[in-house]
């Protein structure tokens, strides 16, 4: 079964930092670029980032310089280092593979994890 | 920056009624659309890629269509699971962009 699932959100004060995780499993992680979208409480779905399977990346202006994404492809992971948290980063951040674009189609991001909420307050 | 602006806000209509949801650029993003849809405390999930079309296991009341700057998601006769939020997105251009959302609700 291809899966994706999110982990190490939680509490955080503003200021501080957080790394996210995403585990995938059941497809070739590897061959696929992947992106962070995020929603705040009662909000809309926002883009953070992107990583291509050769590992370019692309940020978000509003987590530019403080977020970093990266990834493992032996360990079939993907992660969201956040630092310099601010309380408009509260949000539920979900991982979400994407074939980008092929042949000048492009594909959608098809698969979502379910989420792991990040809360940033004192 | 590319905006995407969906109309209307919120829909409401009954099941079986003919949904209509509309998706305007700013500038053009070719046919490099997807449509979203999320129920409450649920991750999105990919309806239509590529403007028009269906991705695996999305049934065929679902349609798309569109290309440059103008595109609508259309849902022909609606079922009690599809009232939901609907999403576009675009990846044209960076970054990313998502419209803002409609809401489809039970009349």
């Amino acid at each position: 079964e291809v899966q994706l699932v999110e982990s190490g959100g939680g509490l955080v004060q503003p200021g501080g930092s957080l790394r996210l995780s995403c585990a995938a499993s059941g497809f070739t992680f590897s061959t696929y670029t992947m992106n962070w979208v995020r929603q705040a409480p009662g909000k809309g779905l926002e883009w953070v980032s992107y990583i291509s399977s050769s590992s370019t990346v692309y940020y978000a202006d509003s987590v530019k310089g403080r977020f970093t994404i990266s990834r493992d492809n032996a360990k079939n992971s993907l992660y969201l280092q956040m630092n310099s948290l601010r309380a408009e980063d509260t949000a539920v951040y979900y991982c979400a593979r994407d074939k980008g674009v092929v042949n000048y189609y492009y594909y959608g991001m098809d698969v979502w994890g379910q989420g792991t909420t990040v809360t940033v307050s004192s | 920056e590319i905006v995407l602006t969906q109309s209307p806000a919120t829909l409401s209509l009954s099941p079986g009624e003919r949904a209509t949801l509309s998706c305007r650029a700013s500038q053009t993003v070719s046919s490099y659309l997807a449509w979203y849809q999320q129920t409450p405390g649920q991750a999105p999930r990919l309806l239509i890629y590529d403007a028009s079309n269906r991705a695996t296991g999305i049934p065929a009341r679902f349609s798309g269509s569109g290309s440059g700057t103008d595109f609508t998601l259309t849902i022909s006769s609606l079922e009690p699971e599809d009232f939901a939020v609907y999403y576009c997105q675009q990846r044209f251009n960076w970054p990313i962009t998502f419209g803002q959302g409609t809401r489809l609700e039970i009349k």
